[in-house]
């Protein structure tokens, strides 16, 4: 089945920790992004790439880095100095503008938790 | 002023009544748009897709855009208890604008009683 995978479900991460979440495609969509979700404040853009080794920032970036090495995987990593990190993540892809319709589709979402 | 603004709710309604779910925007750039339901800790599932204006039916759901007044929304007919989620509208601008993420509403929780 075609679709985009999260992992972990469930990431817990120490004070002045990283950690990289992992988002895995294989529906060949070029497009991939990452959004934080708190509760009240609906989806914010942390990250969005549309091609290969091509990445640009969100409305949110501070504080995460993510690589795109390979069309199908978008591992965002949240940084040390990312002061208030405890949400729940989601991870989409969609075709680009121009090549096929543009809705996103989503994973399933990774929370993660500050201990 | 947000570029997308939806009200959040709760909206509670019984079993079987017709719910009216509506956003609206500023851009007028946007030509996709979008509405996607989400289960409690769950990623968003995609329920309509309709691009620049008009009405779009699929079963029990119906999206509208009128453009002209930068306004979208989305009707259930019959509700079920199964429709209580988070429904969050999404929007796009075309092709030919700078950037080709979604701006997504902060969604509205609504809750079916049966």
């Amino acid at each position: 089945d075609g679709g985009i995978t999260q992992s972990p479900k469930y990431l817990f991460r120490k004070e002045g920790q990283n950690v990289t979440l992992s988002c895995e495609q294989n529906l060949n969509h070029d497009a991939m992004y990452w959004y934080r979700q708190d509760p009240g404040q609906g989806l914010r853009l942390i990250y969005y790439s549309q091609i290969v080794n091509d990445f640009q920032k969100g409305d949110i970036a501070e504080g995460y880095s993510v690589s795109r090495e390979k069309k199908e995987s978008f591992p965002l990593t949240v940084t040390s100095a990312q002061k208030n990190p405890t949400a729940f993540y989601l991870c989409a892809s969609s075709h680009l503008q121009g090549r096929g319709s543009t809705e996103a589709f989503f994973g399933q979402g990774t929370r993660l938790t500050v201990v | 002023q947000k570029e997308v603004e939806q009200d959040p709710g709760p909206l509670s309604v019984p079993e079987g009544a017709i719910v009216s779910l509506n956003c609206t925007y500023s851009n007028s750039a946007f030509q996709y748009f979008m509405w996607y339901r989400q289960y409690s800790r769950k990623g968003p599932e995609l329920l309509m897709y309709t691009y620049s204006s008009g009405n779009k039916e699929d079963g029990r759901f119906t999206a509208q855009v009128d453009k002209s007044s930068k306004y979208i929304s989305l009707f259930i007919r019959d509700s079920q208890p199964s429709d209580s989620a988070t429904y969050l509208c999404a929007m796009s601008a075309r092709p030919n604008q700078a950037g080709t993420a979604l701006i997504f509403g902060k969604g509205t929780t609504l809750s079916v009683s049966s």
